[in-house]
């Protein structure tokens, strides 16, 4: 049992390029979510997933774009990456108890 | 306007001796809250919760406190170990009492010294 698994664990982009952050769960769970955590900001939500098929914005979605065709599968996709999106990416995946989410590891993302 | 907050970035404490930390929310509808704690380089993991018909929640050296009155929580871990040391996040759910979309607190340092 994985878990949680997101892919890569870092990246480096230049200004300007795209890319996608990888997140897959093997739990069965129905709900999935995108957070970023920056320095003195906690973590704070990007998007968010309560099945396949459906998606929708949270707290600071402007950039970037996600899709549920699975699942099993929650990939977050960075239009055109700006400095202001270095961060470290982390989903997560619930199952709808009060017992909370499953993280995966994190992505740090460096944008130059 | 921040729905949680933690208004103490860190907090440091000797091993053995109890560690408090706050958590402050503007909103009494919500249902449940949730502590998370985090190492570096690794994701949250969950801790605790409480359900807001509750005003304690005990798990083992962790214990969760709420108060509504003064929509205020604390998280009471005693002994204080060295591996306790993490940021600490209190986080609340958004909507209908279901989990599924967390928003958390700026979190709190804490460093327990051996």
């Amino acid at each position: 049992n994985a878990g949680v698994t997101q892919t890569p664990k870092f990246q480096v982009l230049k200004t300007g390029q795209s890319m996608t952050l990888q997140c897959a769960q093997d739990m069965n769970h129905e709900y999935m979510s995108w957070y970023r955590q920056d320095p003195g900001m906690g973590l704070r939500l990007i998007h968010y997933s309560v099945g396949a098929g459906i998606t929708d914005q949270g707290e600071v979605p402007n950039g970037y774009n996600v899709s549920r065709s699975t699942t099993e599968d929650f990939p977050l996709r960075l239009l055109s990456a700006a400095p202001s999106q270095t961060s470290v990416y982390f989903c997560a995946s619930s199952p709808g108890t009060v017992y909370g989410y499953t993280f995966g590891s994190g992505t740090r993302l460096t944008v130059v | 306007d921040q729905q949680v907050k933690q208004n103490s970035p860190s907090l440091s404490v000797q091993e053995g001796r109890i560690s408090i930390l706050n958590c402050d929310y503007t909103n009494s509808m919500f249902d449940y809250f949730l502590w998370y704690k985090k190492y570096p380089a690794e994701g949250p993991t969950f801790l605790i919760s409480i359900s807001s018909i509750k005003d304690k929640n005990e798990d083992g050296r962790f214990t969760v406190f709420l108060n509504k009155s003064a929509k205020h929580l604390s998280l009471h871990i005693v002994p204080s170990q060295p591996g306790d040391s993490a940021v600490y996040f209190c986080a609340v759910p958004n909507s209908g009492g279901s989990n599924y979309k967390l928003t958390f607190g700026k979190g709190t340092l804490l460093t327990v010294n051996p």
